[in-house]
C-alpha cells in the first residue's frame, strides 16, 4: 500500500495564526483526501483535493478556512486559517488505492489551538 | 460533513476471547465498507473491506459481516489479542469514492 508522510505530527499554535499542514504520497495517485477527527469523534471529511482543479468541499467546511493545494499527483497541503481553540483536532490526509487496500491514511497531524 | 459518535462505545473482551464489533451504517447506496483500526497517536489502519455483492469476507483472525436488509456490518475479530486494543471504525462509500465514517468502538483487551 501507499506510504503517506504528513508534516508537522503535532503543533501547538496561537488563535488567529494559520498552520499549513503537508501530505506527501510515496506513488502517484488521483484523488488526496483531508479529514478532521475531533477529540473523541470519528473522523469528518473536509475536502477531495485532485491535482489540476479546484478542491471539492463537503457541507459545512469552506476554501476560506481551509484552503487546499494539489500542486502534482503526489503532494497536497491544507492550510487550517485564523485558528481558534474550536479547530482543535487531528488532520488527517488519505488516498484511495487502486489495490485491494481500500483507502491508506497519515499518521495525522494533531493540532492544538491556544 | 458527515461524522456521527460523540461518544465512542467500550467493549470489553477478555483476552483469547472473540470479539464482535458492530456497526449500523447509514446509506442503502453504499457498495463497499471498510472496517479500520486507529491506535492512540496514528492513523486509521485497513483492516479488511467487503463489497455489498458479498454478504462475509474472511481475513487472517478477522471476519467482516454485511447484513444490507438492516444495513448493518460487524468485525469479528477470533481470540483477541492485548495488541487489538484500539478504536475500530467502520466506513462506507454513499457517494462515489468519497469514505464516511461511522461511530467507533472502543476495545480493550483485559489480560
Amino acid at each position: 500500500s501507499a506510504v503517506i508522510s504528513q508534516k508537522p505530527s503535532r503543533d501547538i499554535c496561537q488563535r488567529g495564526t494559520s498552520l499549513t499542514i503537508q501530505c506527501q504520497v510515496d506513488s502517484q495517485v488521483t484523488m488526496m483526501f483531508w479529514y478532521r477527527q475531533q477529540p473523541g469523534q470519528s473522523l469528518t471529511l473536509i475536502a477531495t483535493a485532485n491535482q489540476g482543479s479546484e478542491a471539492t468541499y463537503e457541507s459545512g467546511f469552506v476554501i476560506d478556512k481551509f484552503p487546499i493545494s494539489r500542486p502534482n499527483l503526489t503532494f497536497s497541503t491544507l492550510t487550517v486559517s485564523n485558528m481558534s481553540p474550536e479547530d482543535s483536532s487531528i488532520y488527517l490526509c488519505s488516498v484511495e488505492e487502486a489495490s485491494n487496500y481500500g483507502y491508506t491514511f497519515g499518521s495525522g497531524t494533531r493540532l492544538t489551538v491556544v | 460533513g458527515e461524522s456521527v459518535g460523540l461518544h465512542l462505545p467500550t467493549l470489553s473482551v477478555q483476552e483469547g476471547d472473540n470479539s464482535i464489533i458492530n456497526c449500523a451504517y447509514s446509506n442503502s447506496a453504499s457498495d463497499y465498507f471498510i472496517w479500520y483500526k486507529q491506535e492512540s497517536g496514528k492513523g486509521p489502519q485497513f483492516i479488511i473491506d467487503i463489497r455489498s455483492n458479498m454478504d462475509k469476507r474472511q481475513g487472517q483472525r478477522v471476519t467482516v459481516l454485511l447484513n444490507k436488509t438492516v444495513k448493518h456490518l460487524s468485525l469479528q475479530i477470533a481470540a483477541t489479542q492485548p495488541g487489538d486494543s484500539a478504536v475500530y471504525f467502520c466506513a462506507e462509500t454513499p457517494y462515489g469514492n468519497k469514505l464516511v465514517f461511522g461511530a467507533g468502538t472502543i476495545l480493550r483487551v483485559k489480560s
